[in-house]
């Protein structure tokens, strides 16, 4: 089975501007959950999406979005881009929407911004 | 609010060495815990889950890590490293039936050959 993947890997933006970030889960896996990772920071949960269904925020502001598809695959959009959001973004999926599901983790699109 | 912490930010041990990593939790309530790792240039992976039952997990490559409720605690061991072993080690939390993961901020461990 392919494992989650995430598309682009890598990206540079300017201040102000959007970016949409993409990730397809494992096949069958309904659930989709973004986290962000920093060295200062750690992780930090974005949000989590299930059958197109927003279940869980983290506290992040209103910049930061998100949406699932019918197909599972989930986008992660970022309006107005500050510095602080230079980051690597990652996206887990699991099969269902249970606290003892295993995420099985992308490898991540790392964000520069300038 | 939830928490988690990871007392050992940097671990260098040589080969053949014992690993302990503490992780604590701050959750009054049911949780699952889980250890990732995250070798150079690699994905994180599941080393190890706990959800119920024994309090003692053993994981891939090795690893175990023992649940102590009364401590709220989910430290990793190994008894002996290998130059393989070397990556980040992160130690999550998620509360019931919540998939939101709270994390530690990991520790680094370098095992010298």
């Amino acid at each position: 089975k392919a494992g989650v993947t995430q598309t682009p890997r890598y990206l540079i933006k300017t201040r102000g501007q959007q970016v949409t970030l993409s990730c397809s889960p494992i096949s069958g896996h309904r659930s989709v959950s973004w986290y962000q990772q920093t060295p200062g920071q750690g992780l930090q949960f974005l949000f989590e999406y299930f059958s197109e269904t927003q279940r869980n925020k983290g506290n992040f502001p209103g910049r930061f979005s998100g949406r699932q598809f019918s197909n599972s695959r989930s986008e992660m959009n970022v309006s107005t881009l500050e510095l602080g959001d230079s980051a690597l973004y990652l996206c887990a999926s699991s099969l269902a929407d249970k606290g003892r599901e295993t995420q099985y983790f992308g490898p991540g699109t790392r964000l520069l911004v300038l | 609010a939830q928490s988690v912490s990871q007392h050992n930010h940097h671990v260098i041990l040589s080969e053949a060495a014992s690993l302990e990593l503490g992780c604590n939790y701050s959750y009054g309530g049911t949780v699952n815990l889980f250890w990732y790792v995250q070798y150079p240039g690699q994905h994180l992976q599941l080393l190890l889950k706990y959800f119920s039952g024994d309090p003692l997990v053993k994981g891939i490559k090795g690893f175990e890590a023992e649940f102590i409720k009364s401590k709220f605690s989910f430290n990793l061991r190994k008894p002996s490293v290998q130059w393989s072993d070397t990556a980040e080690y992160f130690c999550a939390v998620n509360a019931g039936n919540n998939r939101k993961l709270i994390w530690g901020l990991g520790t680094s461990l370098a095992v010298n050959p």
